[in-house]
């Protein structure tokens, strides 16, 4: 069983179009996240939401918007991709990150999505 | 703000050696640290965590960290490495941040490689 499956695995495309990438998890967790891996591996989280609410935004274009139907869930829609948008996209997700120290918990994370804009 | 510096980006070392991965940190608050692999295309899987306690913390495939706050480190350790070892790994550090949740800072990684 895949506890945090993203969809797509890989995805081509020229500069300005739209795109979107699928996240799902099925661990039961309230939290889930976003993070941007550059080509010199450099990770950095990009967006957290818990239970469908937006918790962390850092200094990201807002060409870049996630969406949380449920909390099982967090998509990244990318609109008028650039070339340095070209990365790998990883998705994780957590137990509930507000409540505390006992909540600082493992991210378990997706296998990721390598973004090619051309 | 929270950074962390992990001092070798490559660490190239032969199978069945002793391997030390360097990790340091710098924060104000109070943190809790952590060592994530991650193999070739593939996703990040946890090593080992410290939350509180013992500085010495055992994690999967043989690695152990020592949390050292006098030096602000947390380097990880294995005593004999295998070719399945090989691959990038990342420091990290969790803090409650302004927006009032615990977030991951991660270092830049260190890639292991293991010579035959």
């Amino acid at each position: 069983d895949t506890a945090v499956s993203q969809t797509p695995k890989y995805l081509v495309t020229q500069m300005g179009n739209d795109k979107s990438i699928k996240c799902e998890q099925n661990l039961g967790h309230d939290t889930m996240y976003w993070y941007k891996q550059d080509s010199k591996k450099f990770l950095k989280i990009m967006f957290s939401y818990n239970n469908k609410e937006l918790i962390i935004n850092e200094t990201v274009p807002n060409r870049f918007s996630p969406k949380s139907p449920d909390k099982a869930h967090l998509n990244l829609h990318i609109n008028s991709l650039e070339l340095g948008d070209s990365a790998v996209y990883f998705c994780a997700s957590s137990q509930d990150m507000r409540t505390g120290i006992s909540s600082t918990d493992t991210q378990y994370f997706g296998p990721g999505t390598r973004l090619t804009v051309l | 703000a929270q950074s962390v510096t992990q001092l070798d980006s490559q660490v190239p070392v032969f199978e069945e050696a002793p391997v030390e991965l360097r990790c340091n940190y710098s924060s104000s608050v109070s943190v809790y640290l952590f060592w994530y692999v991650q193999y070739p295309n593939q996703g990040l899987q946890l090593l080992l965590k410290y939350l509180s306690g013992s500085t010495l913390v055992k994690g999967i495939n043989g690695f152990e960290a020592e949390f050292n706050k006098s030096q602000t480190s947390f380097h990880l350790r294995k005593p004999s490495v295998h070719i399945s070892d090989t691959a990038e790994y990342f420091c990290a550090v969790s803090y409650l941040s302004g927006a009032g949740s615990y977030q991951l800072t991660f270092g830049k990684g260190t890639k292991l490689s293991v010579i035959p």
